[in-house]
């Protein structure tokens, strides 16, 4: 699996919005783009993933880089509850299905 | 969405004993269903892939003997960490893929906190 680059951590103020970003100069052509979040002692959880168009859902947004060597994850207004560990992984739906975690950007929210 | 459940959540149990955790896709059929393993302040580490009906595929340095992983159905997987030893407490996840679509996208479950005294 192509390798993904995330910082350690990053802060953010409650209500502000987040840009959580993700570097993959490796990536190949058949890569989709995932982020799973990880709440403190649960299992991960699905957030967005997408291809080479920017992705919205009603958790977050997806901002893809033209060249697509890297992404950011965008969440609008953060609050508490969005206090994690984000995860940007490359996965191949053509092949590969299991899923390689990196270290990942452990998110701290400020009341 | 789809959901994956494992049970138990946390468990306790003495030096050589087995402990069994269940994993249950509840409202999808999942042929390949993934475990992990995470240590304290870690990244989760992929442990196996368990495939429906045939032998799961363990990675490089992880004891098939130690952890037994059986897909008996389309809805359930099991480990079973045998003959527990307090280095192989941890935080063991489970997850699968809703083939329906081609999305991709996996559903973890709860995960299981082993305490091997």
């Amino acid at each position: 699996d192509a390798k993904t680059t995330q910082p350690n951590s990053m802060e953010s103020n409650e209500e502000e919005p987040v840009h959580l970003p993700c570097n993959h100069s490796t990536i190949s052509g058949t890569d989709y783009i995932h982020w799973y979040r990880q709440l403190p002692s649960q299992g991960p959880e699905y957030v967005i993933h997408g291809l080479t168009s920017n992705v919205n859902n009603r958790m977050a947004s997806l901002a893809i880089a033209e060249d697509r060597k890297s992404s950011t994850l965008i969440l609008h207004r953060a609050t508490l509850r969005d206090a994690a560990v984000y995860y940007c992984i490359l996965r191949d739906n053509f092949g590969n299905e299991k899923l390689t975690f990196g270290t990942g950007t452990r998110l701290t929210i400020i009341p | 969405g789809a959901v994956v459940s494992q049970h138990p959540s946390w468990v306790i149990c003495k030096s050589g004993t087995s402990v069994k955790i269940e994993c249950r896709s509840l409202d999808f059929q999942a042929t390949t269903m993934f475990w992990y393993r995470q240590f304290p302040k870690q990244s989760l580490m992929l442990m196996a892939t368990s495939n429906e009906g045939s032998k799961a595929t363990y990675e490089q340095g992880v004891e098939k003997d130690k952890f037994l992983i059986n897909h008996a159905s389309l809805t359930l997987s099991t480990l079973t960490v045998t003959s527990a030893h307090p280095e192989d407490s941890s935080f063991y996840i489970c997850s699968a893929r809703d083939g329906r679509g081609l999305s991709g996208k996996l559903f973890f479950g709860s995960g299981t906190q082993l305490s091997v005294l």
